[in-house]
């Protein structure tokens, strides 16, 4: 079975910390993706990353940063957590041609 | 830029009712398609996919979508839905069958007795 385990099922954080939510998979695929989740906006894409220290924003990176130094983890980091990223972040991997694999997502509360 | 519309944030039905799920994409290449379903408390999992070959796609619980390029959707329906169809359905494109999916902005099921 492929595993893609994220680091923290929930998290509450404070106003300003840095934060880093960590993603790792056992199935060597290159395509690495972090997603957040908010009711009535479906999943909207922050970060992606096609390959080791390769990086693409998506659709909303601001507020942001990911990292991959190793193909097997794909961390996202929110230099300053803010209230308005409460949220659930959803990591994806895929390979060439599979099917995308979910990662059981990380409720992040910012307070 | 690929974006996808999902037509409905909630649509109700009554058990035993035709389910139609409506979804409409952009894309400047031959979009891959997807329809994917997140049951209360879980994660999303993988209903249908259209990539080539046949319009008319078969998925996993009775349920089936069809391409039509000319109108681009890609509408999701079950003949007969059942309680335990109730969920949220999320449409999503993308260019290629590995690279990122565009998600829509979900549609919740709900399945009246």
């Amino acid at each position: 079975d492929v595993k893609v385990t994220q680091s923290s099922r929930y998290l509450v954080k404070r106003t300003g910390e840095k934060v880093f939510l960590e993603c790792v998979q056992d199935m060597d695929h290159e395509n690495m993706f972090w997603y957040r989740q908010d009711p009535g906006l479906g999943l909207r894409l922050i970060y992606f990353s096609y390959d080791v220290k390769m990086k693409e924003k998506g659709d909303i990176p601001e507020g942001y940063s990911v990292s991959r130094e190793k193909k097997e983890r794909f961390s996202l980091i929110l230099e300053s957590a803010s209230t308005n990223q409460t949220s659930m972040y959803l990591c994806v991997i895929q390979g060439v041609n599979t099917e995308a694999f979910f990662g059981q997502g990380t409720r992040l509360t910012v307070v | 830029a690929q974006s996808v519309t999902q037509l409905g944030s909630h649509v109700s039905v009554s058990e035993g009712a035709l389910v139609l799920l409506r979804c409409n994409y952009s894309s400047s290449v031959p979009p891959y398609l997807f329809w994917y379903v997140q049951y209360p408390n879980q994660g999303l999992q993988l209903l249908l996919k259209y990539t080539t070959g046949a319009t008319l796609v078969k998925g996993i619980n009775g349920f089936e979508a069809e391409f039509k390029k000319s109108e681009t959707s890609f509408h999701l329906t079950k003949p007969s839905a059942h309680m335990s169809d109730a969920a949220e359905y999320f449409c999503a494109v993308s260019d290629n069958q590995g690279g990122k999916l565009i998600f829509g902005q979900g549609t919740e099921l709900s399945v009246k007795p």
